[in-house]
């Protein structure tokens, strides 16, 4: 199993629906992100959470809300989707090591709005 | 200006050659560097990092790291088919807040 599990993998919705990726991991890593990736732009952070009681924004975090349910996981919600929030969505963990550390990645999630 | 810039490519070189990928970045302060791969569809996986000025090896694998110029490459030897993906260059430093900020990336591509 993956050390750093993303759901779903691939959604299609539409324009105003609520929308919930989810994330869980294994590693015992207390930093969690939620990046973006749109092709040419590279990958974007939406929103970082160093413990549970820590939650901050982003480059990019209009639109998107975030939940740091247990150290294992990390939520992004769209309230209300829009076409231009159809892209890859990536959860990444590091440890709190972080000069030295790397980033672990899930799989991806495909999003997208229609 | 980007915060870490890289050519987009797509760079081509031929199968046993050295791919030379090149990033900058403008925050003078930063203390960590990164190279990830990412092959299409899939999610990046780190195969470099390099924290002081010099060079690091790791089998094929180089990274040059100049503070002063502010630049970090990545040297690819002996290229292989499968060295085909594309290349992310990413920088921590206390300045972002202790976050990663990635580049948009250098497609490889490498021709049998």
């Amino acid at each position: 199993d993956a050390d750093v599990t993303q759901t779903p993998r691939n959604r299609i919705t539409k324009t105003g629906k609520r929308i919930m990726l989810e994330c869980s991991q294994t590693k015992g890593h207390d930093r969690m992100y939620w990046y973006r990736q749109d092709p040419g732009l590279g990958l974007r952070l939406i929103y970082y959470s160093f413990d549970v009681k820590d939650i901050n924004k982003g480059e990019i975090s209009d639109g998107y809300s975030v939940s740091r349910q247990a150290q294992a996981k990390f939520s992004l919600s769209l309230e209300s989707a829009i076409p231009n929030q159809t892209a890859l969505y990536f959860c990444a963990t590091s440890d709190s090591e972080v000069y030295t550390g790397e980033l672990f990645f899930g799989e991806g999630s495909r999003l997208t709005v229609l | 200006q980007k915060e870490v810039e890289q050519n987009s490519g797509p760079l081509s070189v031929p199968e046993g050659a050295i791919a030379s990928l090149n990033c900058t970045y403008s925050d003078r302060g930063s203390q960590s560097f990164f190279w990830y791969r990412q092959y299409s569809g899939k999610s990046p996986e780190l195969i470099m990092s390099i924290y002081s000025n010099g060079d690091k090896e790791d089998g094929r694998f180089t990274a040059q790291l100049n503070k002063a110029s502010q630049y970090v490459s990545l040297l690819i030897r002996d290229s292989q088919p499968s060295d085909s993906a594309t290349y992310l260059c990413a920088v921590n430093g206390e300045n972002y807040g202790q976050n990663f900020v990635f580049g948009p990336g250098t497609r490889l591509s490498v021709l049998p």
